[in-house]
Parts: C-alpha cells; sequence; structure tokens
C-alpha cells in the first residue's frame, strides 16, 4: 500500500513569510508525528498526535509553530514569520501502534525547508 | 528519556558481518530498544526492535544481554546500499515511543 507521503518535497521561502507542510499518513494509522532535521544532524521531535486525543506539543521549538490533524489523517505544519534557523528537512511519520508486539514508525520522504 | 550513546561512524567492507554497539545505561524497565536506517535524502526506516535476548529478522539481529544497559545490532553480510546512518533509541509505553531522541546515529560506511 501508500506509504507516508509529504508535500512540497522542497520549499523556499523569504524571511518572515509563513509555510505549510503537509502530511498524509498511512490509512488507518492513528499516531503521527512531526520531526525535523537539520543537515548533519539527528531527529528533533516537534509534536504527536494520537487518534482523538490532545497533541503532545512539548517539542515545538517557539509559538511560531503549530499543527493540526483534521478528521485524524492528514496533518498540516505550519510555521509563522519564518526564520533563517527553521531551514531544516521536516520528517513526518504514522504508526499504527503495537502491532505483533512491535512499534514502528513509518516515515515519509520530508519537506525541505529552506529560508532566504 | 533513556540516553543513547553510539559510535559516530564505522567503516566495513563488503561481505563482512558489522556490529554497531549502543549504550543506554539508564534504560526504565518497559523501554524497548528500536534500531532504524537513515539514507541521504530519505525518512529513517524501521530495522528492528526488542526488549531482551536475541531479536532476529530477516535484515539484521538485535543482541540484549541480561542487564539491557547495551545492545548491539548485527548487519551479516554487509553490501554498499548498507551504508546509511544507523539510529538507536531507547523508549516504550511509559515513556514515549513518541519522543523517542534519534541523536546523530552511526554513519556506516561500505566499501568494495
Amino acid at each position: 500500500g501508500a506509504g507516508v507521503s509529504q508535500s512540497p518535497s522542497n520549499k523556499v521561502t523569504e524571511k518572515g513569510k509563513d509555510v505549510e507542510l503537509r502530511c498524509d499518513p498511512i490509512s488507518g494509522h492513528t499516531a503521527l508525528y512531526w520531526y525535523r532535521q537539520s543537515l548533519g544532524q539527528g531527529l528533533e521531535f516537534l509534536i504527536y498526535f494520537q487518534g482523538n486525543s490532545a497533541p503532545d506539543k512539548s517539542g515545538l521549538p517557539s509559538d511560531r509553530f503549530s499543527a493540526e490533524r483534521t478528521g485524524g489523517s492528514v496533518s498540516t505544519l505550519t510555521i509563522q514569520r519564518t526564520q533563517q534557523e527553521d531551514s531544516a528537512v521536516y520528517l513526518c511519520a504514522s504508526s499504527p501502534g503495537f502491532r505483533r508486539g512491535t512499534y514502528e514508525q513509518y516515515f515519509g520522504p520530508g519537506t525541505r525547508l529552506t529560508v532566504t | 528519556l533513556a540516553k543513547t550513546t553510539q559510535p559516530i561512524s564505522m567503516d566495513s567492507y563488503e561481505g563482512q558481518e558489522v556490529n554497531i554497539t549502543c549504550s543506554h545505561n539508564n534504560i526504565a524497565t518497559n523501554d524497548y530498544i528500536t534500531w532504524y536506517q537513515q539514507f541521504p535524502s530519505q525518512g529513517p526506516r524501521f530495522i528492528i526492535q526488542g526488549y531482551k535476548t536475541k531479536v532476529t529478522n530477516e535484515v539484521a539481529s538485535l543482541f540484549i544481554p541480561a542487564d539491557r544497559k547495551s545492545s548491539t545490532l548485527s548487519l551479516p553480510r554487509v553490501s554498499l546500499s548498507d551504508t546509511a546512518v544507523y539510529y538507536c533509541l531507547v523508549g516504550g509505553p511509559n515513556t514515549g515511543f513518541q519522543k523517542l531522541v534519534f541523536g546523530t546515529g552511526t554513519r556506516l560506511l561500505v566499501s568494495p
């Protein structure tokens, strides 16, 4: 079946502009995550959605970042008033939860954001 | 959240077995150990997950000693396509799989 998809694959924006990044998780997956990865670095957790529960926003670096998940499926990460330090690859992942004793996250290809 | 320590990089040759060890001294009772692989310009991909002793699947084995303070990912007979970054993560239902810390991983380079 289809994997996690993200759009756009690349986004170049000017400092101060707002951007929206989209994630389409695997159908039926109840958990959805957003991470970001700066060049040569590991992944930084941003936000987590689980079913209809309130999202875990503890990883969002500032109030310029927000995310929503509509209908328990598609998610949008919004960055307002972008700064150059926001330049990174933004990765989305989804998970069906524990399945056959294993908890696995399925990652999308990411959106490369460049703020000029 | 349990912190992990793994080598920054490793080199190997095609056909060899590669073992990457990860230290996680403060692993919690309910934590699992998970390994992911990441190729350039791609998202990470799940390799294997275990709780104790040994787990094996079609691509790797995971060895976990009784004290669970470390683990070793074993890749049999690596090929050039195994060149990637490998992340060791520790977490579980009580500490939050959603906050798994990926760190900078181990960069494996496989040469001909």
